[in-house]
């Protein structure tokens, strides 16, 4: 059971926007600004794509962006495009030293 | 351009030891945390273990307290992890990563390696 709570699947169409969530609870996501997401393709490392919330690291697209409202993070990625197809996961510092995932979504673009 | 090489893993009988390696290149290392970040055979990825840049401070999940060991040798720009008393829980594909953030925030992990794959069976 993963700390943080990812809905299984999501889907758009290209061009669409699609806004995945993260659940965690107040000792976490709700706490402290350390939201990560990874991007992740079959059978390839994960690639970070967001950090501390909303920042972009060099090189991600701008359509890529993260957000968070109390103990929910969101990343919202805009004008779906095909190669945007994976898995995505959330994580979060929850104190004491520990950094909690979620479960993952998979994201299928139509 | 950055680089993590990872080496070790296979397959090791419960209650055995292994250790993972994870050669860095492309970028200062002294000056970046590290983690290890495990991926389930359901797919779910699990926090590890993180080593700040200088190497004095450690971290471990509560699955892997007492039984693994990180560490690093910023002379020689490695990352190790030692694990002790493998059981098949143990099992998955392990991942060293680089922090996004200086060399003390693990929390966002800029850069992984290729991933190993450690099988604990008998």
């Amino acid at each position: 059971q993963s700390a943080l709570t990812q809905p299984p699947s999501a889907s758009g169409s290209p061009g669409q926007s699609v806004t995945l969530s993260c659940t965690g609870a107040s000792s976490d996501v709700g706490v402290y600004n350390y939201v990560s997401w990874y991007q992740q393709h079959p059978g390839k490392a994960p690639k970070l794509i967001i950090y501390e919330v909303s920042k972009r690291p060099s090189g991600v697209p701008d359509r890529f962006s993260g957000s968070k409202s109390g103990n929910t993070a969101s990343l919202t990625v805009s004008g779906l495009q095909a190669e945007d197809e994976a898995d995505y996961y959330c994580s979060s510092y929850a104190g004491s030293n520990n950094l909690v995932f979620g479960g993952g979504t998979k994201l299928t673009v139509l | 351009e950055e680089q993590l090489l990872q080496s070790g893993g296979g397959l090791v009988q419960p209650g055995g030891s292994l250790r993972l390696s994870c050669a860095a290149s492309g970028f200062t290392f002294s000056i970046f945390a590290m983690s290890w970040v495990r991926q389930t055979p359901r797919g779910g990825l699990e926090w590890v273990s993180a080593i700040t840049g200088s190497g004095g401070r450690t971290y471990y999940a509560d699955s892997v307290k007492g039984r693994f060991t990180i560490s690093r040798d910023n002379s020689k720009n490695t990352l190790s992890l030692q694990m002790n008393s493998l059981s098949a829980d143990d099992t998955a594909v392990y991942y060293c990563a680089k922090a996004q953030v200086g060399s003390t925030s693990y929390y966002g992990a800029g850069y992984w390696g290729q991933g190993t794959l450690v099988i604990v069976s008998s």
